[in-house]
């Protein structure tokens, strides 16, 4: 069962280009997350989804946005990357209610 | 603010027991989770506690004091295997979650 998968797995940008991280579930979750992880600090939020057809901000946005046409697809879209957006994204999908998350297995993004 | 505090680093030996603290301050409280991510790996999960006590799963418990804003999770019969990072994160009053820098787990042999 493949779950979460994201693609790419690694990328190297230049500053000022754009990228679109892909994030795709078949476990049929309503709800949809992104997060980016950086040393040091515990996973933040990017911007989340709680059905198909609707979208939030979570605590670190800015730089980003997403899109939740169908219920298994949630792309991150950065438009003009930085430097200080290079991290570890997770995609994440969970049960509406239950909160339990499952993770993608990571895309490694550095802005140059 | 909202705060999770947990130790940055332990260190403990193979089949030995160690226990991993979190402390939380958040506006709210709906349930606090453990996960367990290998270097270089998706986080995974391991235990939810929305009431106060102890939940055991197999080597693995965690306990929760909601009135001092208190968990751990104990992990029993050390395996080299749980090398890891412990991440702690509580859901808030809007249920999202907060989490914790995690905790790097070191055993040795």
């Amino acid at each position: 069962t493949a779950g979460i998968t994201q693609a790419p797995t690694s990328q190297i940008l230049a500053a000022g280009r754009s990228m679109t991280l892909r994030c795709t579930q078949d476990m049929r979750h309503n709800a949809m997350y992104w997060y980016r992880q950086d040393l040091g600090l515990g996973l933040r939020l990017i911007h989340y989804s709680n059905t198909a057809g609707t979208t939030g901000k979570g605590e670190v946005p800015d730089g980003y946005s997403v899109s939740r046409a169908n219920t298994d697809d949630f792309p991150l879209t950065l438009a003009s990357a930085v430097p200080s957006q290079t991290s570890v994204y997770f995609c994440a999908s969970s049960e509406k209610g239950t909160g339990e998350l499952f993770f993608g297995e990571g895309s490694r993004l550095t802005v140059l | 603010g909202q705060n999770i505090d947990q130790p940055t680093e332990m260190t403990a030996t193979e089949g030995a027991i160690v226990q991993i603290n979190c402390t939380y301050q958040t506006s709210g409280f709906n349930g606090l989770f453990w996960y367990q991510q290998h270097a270089g790996e998706a986080p995974t999960f391991l235990s939810y506690n929305v009431l106060d006590g102890l939940e055991e799963k197999g080597r693995f418990s965690s306990f929760l004091s909601r009135s001092k804003g208190y968990s751990y999770l104990l992990l029993k019969e050390l395996q080299m295997k749980d090398s890891a990072s412990y991440l702690c994160a509580v859901r808030d009053s809007n249920y999202q979650l907060i989490w914790g820098a995690g905790t790097k787990l070191i055993i040795k042999p």
